[in-house]
């Protein structure tokens, strides 16, 4: 069965600083994966995903993302973290047949230090 | 940029009252989903829709729900009687099987059960 796992509730960086959200999949066949962010109170936005091909992913805002197979993981990084990143960010899983359901990790809220 | 629409933003209902979530997928997606995120939690899979019958459902789709695309444009979800573990944000997907693939979710319907 598929699952995400994002093994840091919350982290917290000052503006400026690089940021790495870590998040592992377990997943028996090649993988589509997804990065989503959450402002409070509001929807889901993507912000890259990956189905193949180059395994390092340019997303919106900056952030990127690098599929490494032999870890399982699918980091997400932005190399200067802005006030108005603060946010939850969702790694999610697809299975192989497009339309499947995805499955999301448990999240990580980012905070912000001024 | 093609969106997702849910209707209404914010409901409150009494307990085991019956309610009506509506959602107008992208146009030319065939492939539709629900899911649900209660306060502080990850979002969970409910339901997914193709061909005007359900695919799949989680353990979390009892008898109480119920989808439907009634029209060309719409797709909705149905609790029959409402209870105050219903409570979430839920939101409807849509995607389809072109090269782009990646869910697009509206921007959500916050459920309160009073």
């Amino acid at each position: 069965a598929q699952s995400v796992t994002q093994p840091d509730i919350h982290i917290t960086v000052s503006e400026g600083a690089s940021l790495e959200l870590r998040c592992n999949y377990s997943y028996g066949a090649t993988p589509y994966l997804f990065w989503y962010v959450q402002s409070p109170g509001q929807g889901l936005q993507l912000l890259l995903k990956y189905f193949s091909g180059d395994t390092l992913v340019q997303g919106i805002k900056g952030f990127e993302a690098e599929f490494k197979r032999s870890q399982s993981s699918f980091n997400l990084r932005k190399p200067s973290v802005h006030w108005s990143d603060a946010a939850e960010y969702f790694c999610a899983v697809g299975a192989a047949n497009r339309d499947d359901k995805i499955i999301f990790g448990k999240g990580t809220r980012l905070h912000i230090l001024p | 940029e093609p969106e997702v629409t849910q209707t209404p933003s914010h409901q409150v209902t009494q307990m085991g009252q019956e309610v009506i979530l509506r959602c107008v997928p992208i146009s030319n997606h065939l492939y539709f989903y629900w899911y649900r995120q209660i306060l502080g939690q990850k979002v969970e899979f409910l339901v997914s829709f193709y061909n005007n019958e359900i695919s799949e459902k989680s353990e979390i789709f009892d008898d109480q729900f119920s989808v439907e695309r009634p029209d060309g444009s719409n797709f909705t979800l149905k609790i029959r009687s409402t209870k105050l573990e219903d409570s979430a944000m839920y939101f409807c997907a849509s995607t389809d099987r072109g090269s782009d693939y990646g869910y697009t979710f509206g921007s959500g319907t916050r459920l309160t059960v009073v």
